[in-house]
């Protein structure tokens, strides 16, 4: 089983709520991740969690909040977002952190209003 | 710096011909790995292949097989009788083992469109 689960499937929210995005796996893998996606563009890294520990931060702007509780499960913490934040955000997991296949979720579209 | 470059934007083929998607990619690392990704409309970006730098071995796996060419820096992907089901946008990507930051780079991506 290479699942990545991702809730919401889609949400809209104002540039003053807060919101969390979750990724779920159960696939044993050490090290999880949170990708921004703009339309026609490649997916740009925003955070790696290796071992539950944040292990990258590609200098992501502190209204996004990354959070790993257990080995399962990777959330990301939305407050105070701007419009041009509007993105598919994609989570991968894999085995760990050295160059293994990375296996995706179906991503969470979001929209600020 | 690791970069991933797919100079094609957008392939359009009828069913049944034969595509190359090409990618080519620069590295300063020894050991690293080439991958591709599918992405379909519904977003999901699909794991097709993982290559490590050690092993040139060319694969094939039913339509699809890959070119590993490390003399050209290049991992090219070919799909065989294409079919309306293989239209996505395929990417490349490289994660070096040692000297990088252990993360996948991807390419800007390959368009395919398949017509029936």
């Amino acid at each position: 089983d290479t699942e990545v689960t991702q809730t919401p499937k889609h949400l809209v929210m104002g540039m003053t709520n807060k919101k969390s995005l979750k990724c779920e796996q159960h696939m044993g893998h050490r090290a999880m991740y949170w990708y921004k996606q703009k339309a026609k563009k490649p997916p740009e890294l925003m955070f790696v969690y290796s071992y539950e520990k944040l292990s990258i931060n590609e200098s992501v702007p502190s209204r996004f909040s990354p959070e790993c509780p257990n080995s399962s499960l990777l959330n990301l913490h939305l407050h105070a977002l701007q419009p041009e934040d509007s993105a598919l955000y994609l989570c991968a997991s894999s085995q760990d952190q050295r160059a293994y296949e990375q296996y995706f979720g179906p991503g969470t579209r979001l929209t600020v209003t | 710096a690791q970069k991933v470059t797919q100079a094609q934007t957008e392939i359009s083929v009828v069913e049944k011909e034969d595509v190359t998607l090409d990618c080519v990619y620069e590295t300063r690392d020894t050991t690293y790995y080439l991958f591709w990704y599918k992405q379909p409309p519904s977003g999901e970006l699909v794991f097709l292949i993982r290559r490590n730098s050690f092993d040139e071995q060319n694969e094939i796996s039913g339509r699809y097989s890959w070119n590993f060419q490390k003399s050209t820096s290049s991992f090219n992907f070919t799909i065989t009788a294409s079919q309306v089901v293989d239209s996505a946008v395929y990417f490349c990507a490289l994660s070096e083992r040692d000297t990088g930051r252990r993360a996948l780079t991807f390419g800007s991506g390959t368009r395919l469109q398949v017509q029936p």
